[in-house]
């Protein structure tokens, strides 16, 4: 089993639409949380970082952590075709004397007008 | 502006050569860190440096090789001992501060001729 699932996609949804995009995790000593965004040939962007369990905002997106459930979420609001691209989830956890980020496989969302 | 340079965006190698991808950031960000992305996997760590002239292996390291001379560069050498190394090729800078995110540049594609 690997320590963080995500569904592969794509997603495809239209203009406007609410876009959930989830993790699922196994290591409860996973303590950070991160979104990243993907866009084709381009290095990851973080988008949201959160620590505790609960809702973090920005804009349009809403991360979410759920430590009880190790399940997190990214909410995308009224999505734009610019939103198309991978989104990956990442955790980090105390590895030595640094920080080691695990990842998810990466959810592809399409945005069609 | 600050950020993380790749380069080259494109890189071929032949049959036994080794191959060096180069990484520099203007963040002074202490800790850095290189990794390998393959489709339908998540990130995965080859090596990381929290400090100049001091670097780790990550969990694929063999066929890799590193240097951390100076602050702002890390470059990766792929060497021919690498048998499978086509890739998607990310660097990556942090703080080097407790669970402070990672910050990607726009990655280098290594195909073997």
């Amino acid at each position: 089993q690997k320590e963080v699932e995500q569904d592969p996609g794509p997603l495809s949804v239209p203009e406007g639409a609410i876009v959930s995009l989830n993790c699922t995790y196994s290591n409860s000593a996973f303590q950070y949380f991160m979104w990243y965004r993907q866009y084709s040939r381009k290095g990851p962007e973080l988008l949201m970082y959160t620590y505790s369990s609960g809702n973090k905002e920005d804009g349009r997106f809403t991360a979410q952590v759920d430590k009880s459930s190790k399940y997190i979420s990214l909410f995308i609001r009224d999505s734009q075709p610019s939103d198309s691209a991978t989104y990956l989830c990442a955790m980090s956890s105390r590895g030595g004397n640094t920080d080691k980020l695990i990842f998810g496989t990466g959810t592809r969302l399409q945005v069609f007008p | 502006d600050g950020g993380i340079t790749q380069s080259p965006k494109y890189l071929f190698r032949k049959e036994g050569q080794n191959v060096t991808l180069s990484c520099e950031q203007n963040l002074n960000h202490d800790a850095m860190y290189w990794y390998r992305q393959d489709p339908g996997q998540g990130l995965r760590l080859i090596y990381y440096s929290q400090i100049v002239n001091d670097f780790q292996k990550g969990d694929i390291a063999e066929g890799y090789s590193v240097s951390r001379e100076k602050k702002e560069s890390f470059p990766l050498t792929v060497t021919s001992a690498q048998k499978n190394p086509t890739a998607f090729y990310l660097c990556a800078s942090s703080t080097g501060l407790r669970n402070q995110p990672q910050h990607f540049g726009d990655g280098t594609r290594l195909s073997i001729l």
